[in-house]
């Protein structure tokens, strides 16, 4: 089968820095995708990755490790706004299906 | 405006009942998607179309049945409603089976 795990809650300060982790065994690989979702919200796209390293987007860097099955969500300058759940989701390259990680909420204390 | 559209935003019906939600997207992608969303979070895709013809078609039951009339619109018919169909339903789409999805603003059904 199929599995995707992240920590279920994270709670951080305003202004620090949270990296959240994203461990996946699954019998395909196409890239890894983090998406955010604020609660009664859809997800919204925030990085892709697909080889090695890290990869940087302003607050926001996502690091991925093919031969360990591992990526991380690294958020900087930690806002008020950035408390939501951060989903993983793997893109198997058989039929191009993602499958998401239950997510990771991230709730931010001032 | 408005990238991924879908109708209604709340549905509340009774067990037994015929419901459709309706996915519309202006963005001329090509893949649409339909997704499950328990209490739980946990998303799980439904369907897939690209270009109008269907590519995934997960375990779902049969009471469950999409159509695309044109390749902007995704519409999801559900027959025989049942309380555990009570979830947040999700439409996307993409440009391709590569690409990062773009969501709707989800569809709360609850069934009673």
């Amino acid at each position: 089968g199929q599995n995707i795990d992240q920590p279920t809650e994270m709670t951080a300060t305003e202004g620090a820095i949270v990296q959240i982790n994203c461990t996946y065994q699954t019998s395909g690989f196409n890239g890894l995708f983090w998406y955010q979702q604020h609660a009664g919200e859809a997800p919204t796209f925030l990085s892709y990755n697909v080889l090695d390293g890290l990869e940087e987007k302003g607050r926001f860097s996502s690091f991925l490790s093919r031969s360990k099955g591992y990526s991380y969500l690294l958020l900087k300058e930690l806002q008020m706004k950035d408390s939501a759940s951060y989903l993983c989701a793997v893109l198997m390259d058989s039929n191009y299906q993602l499958i998401w990680g239950a997510g990771t909420k991230l709730i931010i204390k001032p | 405006d408005t990238a991924v559209s879908q109708t209604p935003k709340y549905l509340v019906t009774q067990m037994g009942n015929d419901k459709s939600i309706k996915c519309e997207q202006n963005l001329g992608h090509d893949t649409m998607y339909w997704y499950k969303q328990d209490s739980k979070k946990f998303l799980k895709i439904m369907f897939s179309y690209n270009n109008k013809e269907l590519i995934i078609n997960e375990t779902v039951p049969n009471r469950f049945s999409p159509k695309s009339p044109d390749k902007a619109h995704l519409n999801l018919h559900i027959n025989s409603l049942e309380l555990g169909d009570s979830a947040v339903y999700f439409c996307a789409s993409s440009p391709g089976t590569l690409y990062e999805q773009y969501f709707g603003p989800g569809t709360r059904l609850t069934v009673t």
